[in-house]
C-alpha cells in the first residue's frame, strides 16, 4: 500500500525566509509526486508534479528516491504563500491520488 | 470553463436520512473522482469513475455508499442512512484522461454535517 508522510501539520516562518515542506512516500515502484496547494477560500488546485521538473511561484521540489522523499523548497517566502500543502502521490498505472495530512504553511511579516 | 462544479456546498442531515453529493467536471473531462476529508486528515480516495462505469472503488465503504456517473448528468455520490461518522468534506476532480500524468482538478467540496 502507497503512503505519504507530512511530518509538520503547522509551520510558520518570516517572509524572505527559505521554506521547505517535508515529504515522505511509502512505495516499492516508480510513483508519480505531486504538491497539491489551498489559499485561503480557494479550492485545492495543483502546483507542481515531479516529472515538469519545473519551478512554479518560486517553488521547486526534487523526488529522491533513495530518502523517498518529495521535499517542497522556496528559497525566499512570501505572504502570499501562506495556505494549506498536501504532498499526493499516484501509483505506477493508477489513477488515484494518495495524499498526505497537510501542513499549514503561515509567512509571518 | 466553469470548473469541476459540486453542490451542494453545504449539507445538513439527520441521522438516517440520505445524502446526494453532485459534482459536473470540467468540460470535455471524462473521469471523476471522488476523496473525503475527515477533520484533522488528508483527502482520501473513495472512487474512480468515468461515463457509466464505476472503475476503481476500493475507497468506498461497502454499506451504505454508492456513486455513479451517467451518460448524462453529474456524478452522483449517495450515502445512505447517514451516521455521525459520516460528517466530513467530500471533494470531486475530473481528469481528462487515464494516464497518471494527467491533472486532477478539484471542485470546492461539499461539506456534509450530520446532526
Amino acid at each position: 500500500a502507497q503512503r505519504v508522510t507530512q511530518p509538520e501539520k503547522l509551520l510558520s516562518v518570516f517572509k524572505g525566509a527559505p521554506v521547505e515542506l517535508k515529504c515522505n512516500y511509502s512505495y516499492s515502484g516508480s510513483p508519480e509526486l505531486f504538491w497539491y496547494v489551498q489559499y485561503s477560500r480557494q479550492r485545492l488546485q495543483l502546483l507542481l508534479r515531479h516529472i515538469s521538473r519545473e519551478s512554479i511561484k518560486g517553488f521547486t521540489a526534487d523526488l529522491n528516491k533513495g530518502e523517498t522523499s518529495f521535499h517542497l523548497k522556496k528559497p525566499f517566502a512570501q505572504e502570499e504563500d501562506s495556505a494549506m500543502y498536501y504532498c499526493a502521490l499516484s501509483a505506477q498505472g493508477a489513477q488515484k491520488l494518495v495524499f498526505g495530512q497537510g501542513t499549514r504553511l503561515t509567512i509571518n511579516p | 470553463n466553469a470548473g469541476v462544479m459540486q453542490n451542494p456546498r453545504h449539507l445538513v442531515r439527520r441521522r438516517g436520512q440520505e445524502a446526494r453529493l453532485r459534482c459536473s467536471p470540467m468540460k470535455g473531462h471524462s473521469h471523476v473522482y471522488w476523496y473525503r476529508q475527515l477533520p484533522e486528515e488528508g483527502l482520501k480516495f473513495m472512487v474512480y469513475l468515468q461515463k457509466e462505469n464505476i472503475i476503481d472503488e476500493s475507497g468506498m465503504p461497502k454499506e451504505r455508499f454508492s456513486a455513479e456517473f451517467p451518460k448524462e448528468g453529474p456524478s452522483i455520490l449517495r450515502i445512505q442512512q447517514v451516521v455521525r461518522g459520516d460528517s466530513a468534506a467530500y471533494f470531486c476532480a475530473s481528469s481528462p484522461g487515464a494516464l497518471a500524468k494527467n491533472i486532477q482538478y478539484f471542485g470546492a467540496g461539499t461539506r456534509l454535517s450530520v446532526l
